[in-house]
């Protein structure tokens, strides 16, 4: 099985610190994705990569940015927390080659006070 | 822009009582329609691919089916277990990324 695993399941933090979320999958996949979900919201796509070094923005990247130095790692770093950013965030992953899905981790709630 | 739309945003059954959750999309071209499971406080977990208008799949107690602007997630018999929120999300030809309606969450009353 396909295991997506994000660092933290609970992060409290403070306003203006600068917070670091890991993702580390082992299926080989080439695209990861950082996505955060709110009440009312659905899930929004933050950034993705589709290769190592490689990112693009997605629909609500202001205040955040990613870091994919290896293939099986994608780190979304939020550079000075603020309170709007206490979200649930989801990492993702899925191959390249004809859609089998995107398969998620388990989850990190942050709070930011 | 992709759209995804899910009806309702709620549902209670009773055990037993079969029904479907709708999911209707807009896409610049179609390459995959996905359902998905989440459980309170986790992540979504996959559950089917449609790539076609026509196309079906089936898992225990869920069948989804796809149209060209809408997807049914059909629920035969439930059981309180299959209390979760149903997500529906769609990739555009050419894309990375997946679109995700807000789901609709289910509720199972034994």
């Amino acid at each position: 099985d396909v295991k997506v695993t994000q660092s933290s399941r609970y992060l409290v933090k403070r306003t203006g610190e600068k917070v670091f979320l890991e993702c580390v999958q082992d299926m080989d996949h080439e695209n990861m994705f950082w996505y955060r979900q709110d009440p009312g919201l659905g899930l929004r796509l933050i950034y993705f990569s589709y290769d190592v070094k490689m990112k693009e923005k997605g629909d609500i990247p202001e205040g955040y940015s990613v870091s994919r130095e290896k293939k099986e790692r994608f780190s979304l770093i939020l550079e000075s927390a603020s309170t709007n950013q206490t979200s649930m965030y989801l990492c993702a992953s899925s191959p390249p080659e004809r859609v089998r899905g995107a398969f998620f981790g388990q989850g990190t709630r942050l709070t930011v006070v | 822009e992709d759209q995804v739309t899910q009806s309702p945003e709620a549902l209670r059954l009773q055990e037993g009582e079969s029904s479907s959750l709708n999911c209707s999309y807009t896409v610049s071209g179609l390459r995959g329609l996905f359902w998905y499971r989440q459980d309170p406080g986790k992540g979504p977990e996959f559950l089917f691919t449609l790539y076609s208008a026509g196309e079906e799949k089936e898992k225990e107690r869920l069948k989804a089916t796809l149209t060209k602007k809408e997807s049914f997630l059909h629920i035969t018999a439930p059981k309180p277990e299959d209390s979760a929120t149903y997500l529906c999300a769609v990739q555009a030809a050419g894309s990375y990324q997946l679109t995700f309606g807000k789901g609709t969450k289910l509720s199972v009353i034994p």
